[in-house]
């Protein structure tokens, strides 16, 4: 069973560079899947951020639209994990930060397994 | 305002049958399987229906379907722990991402 644990550094200052990573155990980042990140702002729904696979080049890598100008996902098959980097964060960043393997074949994949989620919190 | 349409709130007694919709375009839910995600109270959320079919684990009282570009979950004899806040997503060929509804609540009576 695929267990991903995700961790950050709590709290970010406005302007600066946030930096999550998501552990995986129970699979490999690089076998045959998507993985995403998605976030939940406080009280409010799901949001998505982005989906990275480790064949890019037949499986590119994916951003929002509002996002892919601070957005850069990675890979590390050596650690075992993904990173989400956001870029000069607002208060509007704040969020609870999750973890997610996409399961399914191509044009039927849905978000299948979650992590436990990080939030973060943007302030001075 | 979200690109997925969901009812902001449902509500029913212990065993009711309720119906949840998700409504979207012929780029979205009209192409592409659409994944039901139930998320109670400060928990991570959990898939509870993909498409029509239901993940390992997920009681039979849920079930799922498709008309044109609305997608449904119906929960079959509610239960109080049914109660939480339930998001529904699929893929946009359009914008070539991922959409989430704005999630309804349901509330047990």
């Amino acid at each position: 069973q695929v267990q991903l644990v995700e961790s950050g550094p709590g709290l970010v200052k406005p302007s600066e560079t946030l930096a999550l990573t998501c552990v995986v155990s129970g699979h490999s980042v690089s076998d045959d899947y998507y993985w995403a990140w998605i976030r939940q702002p406080p009280g409010k729904g799901l949001e998505w951020i982005g989906s990275i696979h480790y064949n890019e080049n037949r499986y590119p890598t994916l951003r929002d639209s509002s996002l892919k100008s601070r957005v850069i996902l990675l890979l590390d098959k050596s650690k075992n994990q993904l990173s989400l980097i956001l870029t000069s964060v607002t208060a509007a960043d704040t969020a609870v930060y999750y973890c997610v393997r996409l399961n399914g074949p191509s044009g039927s994949r849905y978000f299948g397994h979650w992590g436990q989620g990080t939030l973060v919190i943007v302030s001075s | 305002q979200s690109a997925l349409t969901q009812e902001a709130s449902v509500s029913g007694t212990v065993g009711q049958k309720v119906t949840l919709s998700c409504t979207g375009n012929n780029n979205n839910i009209g192409r592409y399987i659409v994944g039901w995600y139930q998320q109670i109270s400060h928990d991570p959320p959990k898939t509870v229906m993909f498409g029509n079919s239901l993940p390992s684990g997920i009681t039979d009282r849920f079930s799922g379907s498709r008309s044109g570009a609305t997608a449904y979950l119906t929960i079959s004899g509610l239960q109080p722990e049914d109660e939480g806040y339930y998001y529904c997503s699929t893929w946009d060929s359009s914008v070539s991402g991922w959409l989430f509804g704005g999630g309804t609540k349901v509330t047990v009576l």
